[in-house]
Formats: structure tokens, sequence, C-alpha cells
């Protein structure tokens, strides 16, 4: 069993109100990657924070934000929540480097109406 | 472009029959190759990585370089292998790109 938790574990939300999804991540990590997955999709990268800095970023748009806290658990937040942000939306916590193995939360389902 | 193709959604295979889950890659670069696995109810948990080579719970996954292929393969299904499996390359960083998953189904 990982020891990456997640909260909540779902969530409803009406279009246009904002979000916040949170992430414990495991013992010793400190790298926490967020990721939405779309129903029928895989899972699609969108950021990571490293010692508290972004590291990365994919192809999503500047409402999704986030934060690392000293302690290396993470916050995602989304605003101006929109139809299609529904989705699963998965924590990954690792040890920054070659070789260490990523660990994920159960995830966090968000349904937009 | 970095992506994973997994071309099958779904694959019904019989108790005892072998299963390959099919994986092909594209990315400039030397990626790290690995098949996750989501069991019912269960989160997202790492099955191998090509570069352990190992086997686990029977399963085996080649990194083919010059197909950029990476799939995953077992000789004799169970009926608890049947889940979802995404395979996912990453690149210099611990960021992972999926494939869209394909279902496996064994019947008894």
């Amino acid at each position: 069993e990982t020891g990456v938790t997640q909260s909540p574990t779902h969530l409803i939300k009406t279009r246009g109100q904002q979000v916040t999804l949170r992430c414990s991540s495991q013992s010793g990590h400190n790298t926490v990657s967020w990721y939405q997955q779309a129903l029928g999709q895989g899972p699609q990268f969108i950021f990571q924070y490293y010692r508290e800095e972004e590291n990365g970023r994919g192809n999503f748009p500047p409402r999704f934000s986030g934060l690392q806290f000293p302690n290396y658990s993470s916050e995602l937040n989304v605003n101006a929540l929109e139809l299609d942000d529904s989705a699963l939306y998965l924590c990954a916590s690792s040890l920054m480097g070659a070789g260490n193995t990523i660990y994920f939360g159960e995830g966090s389902w968000l349904t937009v109406v | 472009a970095q992506r994973v193709t997994q071309p099958e959604k779904l694959l019904s295979v019989f108790k005892g029959a072998p299963v390959e889950l099919k994986c092909n890659y594209s990315y400039s670069g030397s990626p790290e190759l690995f098949w996750y696995v989501q069991y019912s109810r269960q989160r997202l948990q790492l099955l191998l990585r090509h570069i352990s080579r190992e086997s686990i719970k029977g399963f085996t996954a080649d990194l083919n370089k010059g197909e950029t292929s990476f799939h995953l393969k077992k000789p004799f299904a169970q009926e608890e292998d049947s889940a979802m499996y995404y395979c996912a390359l990453s690149g210099d960083t611990d960021k992972l790109i999926f494939g869209t998953g394909t279902r496996l189904q064994v019947f008894p």
C-alpha cells in the first residue's frame, strides 16, 4: 500500500466555480505530479512540482494551477470550471531521480454540472 | 511528437491462453518505458519497467527500439489478470506520458 492520499474522493461543482484538490505525498518523496484522466482515456500530465517549484507543465490552460508545500504535500486548483473538466484527477509522488518509482493516489472524481 | 499508442481498447481471452498487449511509442531520445495496471476499484500501480527487466506476476515486456514497441506478454492468462493496462513512457523527468489503455478480460 502506497502512502499517497488524496481528498476529496468525489465532488460535484457547477460550471464557473473553482475547486481545490489536495494530495499528501508519500513520506520521503519530494516530487508531486498531477494528472487528469477523462473517462475512457489514459492519464494526461497537468504539471509537476519539485521542492515547491513548478517543474514542467502539460498542455493545460492557466486556470489550472498548483502549489507544493514545505512538507511536499500539494494542491491542484482549477478556476472557472468547464463541463470538460469532469474527470478523475490523480496525484503521483516520487523521489526525483532516475529509476525511482512513481506512486499514485486513488484520485479525486470531479463532476462539473 | 511524444506519444504512446495502445491500439486495442479491449482484449478478451480465456484462462490459460497467451496474452499480448501492444504498445508503440514515439519519442526523440531514450525514454524509459513502463506498464501500469489498474485493478477494479484500486489505484494505478506499476507493473513493470523496461530497465529492471523483471517478470512480475508472469508478465514480461521487451523494449524493441527498432520497432519502438514495448508489448506486454504473459504465456498463460489468469482470471485475476483482468484489469486496465496502461503503457507509459518517461523522458528525463518523472513526467509520464500514457497510452489510452487496454482492458484485459480473462474468462474462466
